[in-house]
């Protein structure tokens, strides 16, 4: 009954290679984000889609394409990885409006491009 | 831009001890404020979420204020315990629904027995 659960937990990869990671939410929730925390904590948004529709963009490289195809999930592919890719990318869902706004965040994916 | 400073970067403390974490913020314009907790090599936890409209929430051992016009949020934790050992971070939502996040870098907290 994980709230918000993310496939792979670890990825280990080699530059140039693409991959996807996917993100599922149980909570019913409308709103679905991607953040990077760096390898010095530093949380950064990343995306953020409402109801589907990409609300936040924020001055990521386009080799990152976002993909939500319902509600529920929340999806990231990354083209031409690169060494500064890595980092834990975290998926997190909120339900907007009314005061209800906490984020839930999953377990996060540590990807490591070598 | 919002800038989120969070002092100190890290605390150790005996069990029992009473802890105040600080959290501060440059634009005041925000429209909420989470505290949350983060274990090593874990995801986030949501602690307690205050709109701007309120000065404090609390849950449990955790007591959070928010001084909107300073710019500052305080996270207070009482007879704090071994199992509070973690890192947190405060985060401020721009001004509206919808907003984005804007994260602090977090007070490592370490409470010995």
């Amino acid at each position: 009954d994980t709230a918000v659960s993310q496939t792979p937990k670890y990825l280990v990869t080699q530059m140039g290679n693409d991959k996807s990671i996917k993100c599922e939410q149980n909570l019913g929730h409308d709103t679905m984000y991607w953040y990077k925390q760096d390898s010095k904590k530093f949380l950064k948004i990343m995306f953020s889609y409402n109801n589907k529709e990409l609300i936040i963009n924020e001055t990521v490289p386009n080799r990152f394409s976002p993909k939500s195809p319902d509600k529920a999930h929340l999806n990231l592919h990354i083209n031409s990885l690169e060494l500064g890719d890595s980092a834990v990318y975290f998926c997190a869902s909120s339900q907007e409006g009314a005061g209800r706004e906490t984020q839930y965040f999953g377990p996060g994916t540590r990807l490591l491009v070598l | 831009k919002q800038e989120v400073t969070q002092i100190p970067a890290a605390l150790s403390v005996p069990e029992g001890e009473n802890l105040v974490l600080n959290c501060s913020f440059t634009d005041s314009a925000i429209y909420n404020l989470q505290w949350f907790r983060q274990d090593p090599g874990k995801g986030l936890t949501s602690l307690l979420l205050i709109q701007s409209s309120q000065r404090e929430q609390t849950s449990g051992r955790l007591n959070a204020s928010l001084d909107k016009s300073s710019g500052r949020s305080t996270l207070y934790i009482a007879a704090s315990q071994p199992g509070d050992s973690a890192t947190y971070l405060c985060a401020v939502r721009r001004g509206s629904t919808l907003g984005r996040l804007y994260f602090g870098r977090g007070t490592q907290l370490t409470v010995w027995p």
